[in-house]
């Protein structure tokens, strides 16, 4: 089964550093999304991107985030000023069409992201 | 807001024993449910989803769960579990009340399977 691969397995940044989280959906993909899961927490969603441009963002998704699918393969999260409570797994996801459509969503391993 | 809810955080259960683990959602009209199950050091998979049709779904691993809209729920449920069944399963939500274009996911339960 294809899969979505996610870099780096683990992150560690000092508090008030940017982090760019790297995320290679599958390749016939079009829509892509990013969640994250405080440790303890449930799975929250942040962020649906689709045609190059944000479809739909959660109230935790904020200036200091943005997304960004600089050519046709990543598909990034970039955190601008890290605080500790981003501390998180972060995930990345994708699918072929909208998962409203009975359409399957594929997740990577996800980044453990340590702020410091 | 629309939420989930899963009431059983952390579920032991011996091999062979029957396994039922709770998912109660909040009103939301036309939804679409989902079980994942996230196996220790690996990603989230896709276990079963209900869109439409027979409330009782099949998924993979022997897994199945129920829809029942009048008590607003989507039950996993397997009636022999297997020591690899030890995982955190989730519980989520799509729909136009909660999102289309998104999950939105329950806290999740820990099953432990012991030998």
């Amino acid at each position: 089964e294809p899969e979505v691969t996610q870099t780096p397995s683990h992150q560690v940044t000092q508090m008030g550093q940017e982090v760019i989280l790297r995320c290679v959906p599958i390749s016939n993909h079009l829509y892509f999304y990013w969640y994250r899961q405080i440790l303890g927490q449930k799975v929250e969603f942040l962020v649906s991107f689709y045609n190059n441009e944000i479809s739909e963002k959660s109230e935790i998704f904020d200036d200091q985030f943005s997304v960004e699918r600089p050519d046709g393969s990543n598909f990034t999260l970039k955190i601008r000023s890290t605080k500790l409570e981003d501390s998180a797994m972060y995930f990345c996801a994708s699918s072929k069409r909208q998962i409203a459509t009975n359409e399957k969503l594929f997740f990577g391993s996800g980044t453990q992201l340590s702020v410091l | 807001a629309q939420s989930v809810s899963q009431h059983n955080h952390h579920v032991i259960l011996s091999e062979a024993a029957s396994l039922e683990l709770g998912c109660n959602y909040s009103y939301g009209g036309t939804v679409n449910l989902f079980w994942y199950v996230q196996y220790p050091g690996q990603h989230l998979q896709l276990l079963l989803k209900y869109f439409s049709g027979d409330p009782l779904v099949k998924g993979i691993k022997g897994f199945e769960a129920e829809f029942i809209k009048s008590k607003f729920s989507f039950n996993l449920r397997k009636p022999s579990v297997q020591w690899s069944d030890t995982a955190e399963y989730f519980c989520a939500v799509s729909g136009p009340n909660f999102g289309n274009e998104k999950l939105t996911f329950g806290t999740g339960t820990r099953l432990t399977i012991i030998p």
